[in-house]
């Protein structure tokens, strides 16, 4: 079964600070990752999105990803984070069968960052 | 375009009842897919629906189950709750095409007591 791994469950940064959020997941076909964010009372929103092609993928609001397949690893960076970063991450994968993705995705646990002024 | 759509907002019912929640995708998106948000367990898939049929399930009991309407709006259902049932749920939909992306909505509460 797949599963999606995230490596720290709270991190605490001050401005300015770079972030580096951790994920792993577990699974050997091919797959389709994504980060997420939940905004304090605000819906899961997407942050960016890993398909094919070039590794390394760039999000909204500064933010990037680095792919390694052989790490099975999607980690999530920023080099400058705000306060308004302050949000709740989550990497999720799902199955890239034949081309066609399906409706099912899997998440890690979570990371809460808070960025303090 | 509206995103997605999920009512009502918050619920309160006692153990034993059933509840139903909707879900109106966003316009054009065929495939609705239900999530549970919990603090202890985080986000878990229940069931993904495509073209008014079931496409996957996770691990769930049979008390929760759901539907999808010719017009892609979906409803899922949870007989018989338990306080363990209390989550956070989540509704997403997508477009049916090979890389596609899921758009979530606000959630409904659900607080059994």
């Amino acid at each position: 079964a797949q599963s999606v791994s995230q490596h720290n469950h709270h991190v605490i940064l001050s401005e300015a600070a770079s972030l580096e959020l951790g994920c792993n997941y577990s699974y050997g076909g091919t797959v389709n990752l994504f980060w997420y964010v939940q905004y304090p009372g605000q819906h899961l929103q997407l942050l960016l999105k890993y398909f094919s092609g070039d590794p390394l993928v760039k999000g909204i609001k500064g933010f990037e990803a680095e792919f390694i397949k052989s790490k099975f690893s999607f980690n999530l960076r920023k080099p400058s984070v705000q306060w308004s970063d302050t949000a709740e991450y989550f990497c999720a994968v799902n199955l890239n069968a034949g081309g066609t993705s399906y409706g099912k995705l899997t998440f890690g646990q979570g990371t809460i960052l808070t960025v303090h002024p | 375009k509206a995103g997605v759509t999920q009512t009502p907002r918050y619920l309160i019912k006692t153990r034993g009842q059933q509840v139903t929640l909707s879900c109106s995708p966003i316009s054009g998106h065929r495939s609705v897919s239900w999530y549970q948000q919990t603090p202890g367990q985080g986000l878990q898939f229940l069931f993904e629906y495509f073209s008014e049929t079931q496409r996957n399930k996770g691990n769930f009991p049979g008390r929760f189950s759901g539907r999808q309407f010719s017009n892609s709006r979906s409803e899922m259902n949870v007989s018989t709750l338990e306080l363990g049932d209390s989550a956070l749920y989540l509704c997403a939909s997508s477009e049916e095409i090979a890389k596609n992306i899921q758009y979530f909505g606000a959630g409904t509460r659900l607080s059994v007591l």
